[in-house]
């Protein structure tokens, strides 16, 4: 069964500094891996869609990186701002069975601070 | 943009009482689920429909049903609410066909309180 970790469960760091947010999955055959950012009391926004056979996608100050064999994936924040606080989750799709299920993980909340 | 609209923000019933959570979306997508957030349990999907009619139970169905009698709305019943079914509840939807290629939308959330 997929078990999707997300370490640390919380990170506070200063303006202007670069930070990695790590995923871990337990089973490596994936169609995907997606990364959202939640707000309180919002609802979830894609930030990054990686397919299996990609290694990296980038949007802006974003960059998320897939290793599919270690079972790891990361999130890295170029340059933070205070409007970067939020709770960062990322999911998995799995090969086979329903394969849009997305199993997420429980996510990192951050805080920027001014 | 892809936008997944659910009717209520907030929501509060009694326990007992018969409730209904609407959700549209306005991008023609195939695929949309129900999900519930729970501090500590993270996001759990309850039910998903890939086409008109069809649906299929998530990972926690009991105490839940679905309908999906149009493509864009996908409603999730409570039949008879009870208190451990307080929680924020989400709509989301996606493309069905290159699924691999497709991100999956949410709606603001539903934050439903059974007293």
């Amino acid at each position: 069964k997929q078990e999707v970790t997300q370490i640390p469960a919380a990170l506070s760091v200063p303006e202007g500094e670069n930070l990695v947010l790590n995923c871990s999955f337990t089973d490596s055959a994936i169609y995907n891996l997606q990364w959202f950012r939640q707000d309180p009391g919002k609802g979830l926004t894609s930030l990054l869609l990686i397919q299996s056979s990609q290694r990296e996608q980038t949007s802006g100050r974003l960059n998320a990186s897939l290793d599919k064999s270690s079972g790891r994936s990361t999130l890295y924040i170029a340059a933070s701002q205070p409007g970067d606080s939020a709770t960062y989750l990322c999911a998995v799709t799995n090969y086979g069975g329903a394969t849009n299920k997305l199993i997420f993980g429980t996510g990192t909340l951050l805080a920027v601070q001014p | 943009d892809v936008k997944v609209t659910q009717s209520s923000r907030y929501l509060v019933k009694r326990t007992g009482e018969k409730v209904f959570l609407e959700c549209v979306q306005d991008m023609d997508h195939e695929n949309m689920f129900w999900y519930r957030q729970d501090p500590g349990l993270g996001l759990r999907l309850i039910y998903f429909s890939y086409d008109v009619k069809m649906k299929e139970k998530g990972d926690i169905p009991e105490g839940y049903s679905v309908s999906r009698e149009k493509k864009e709305r996908f409603s999730l019943i409570l039949e008879s609410a009870s208190t451990n079914q307080t929680s924020m509840y989400l709509c989301a939807s996606n493309r069905r066909r290159r699924a691999v290629n497709s991100p999956l939308h949410f709606g603001n959330g539903t934050r439903l309180t059974v007293t």
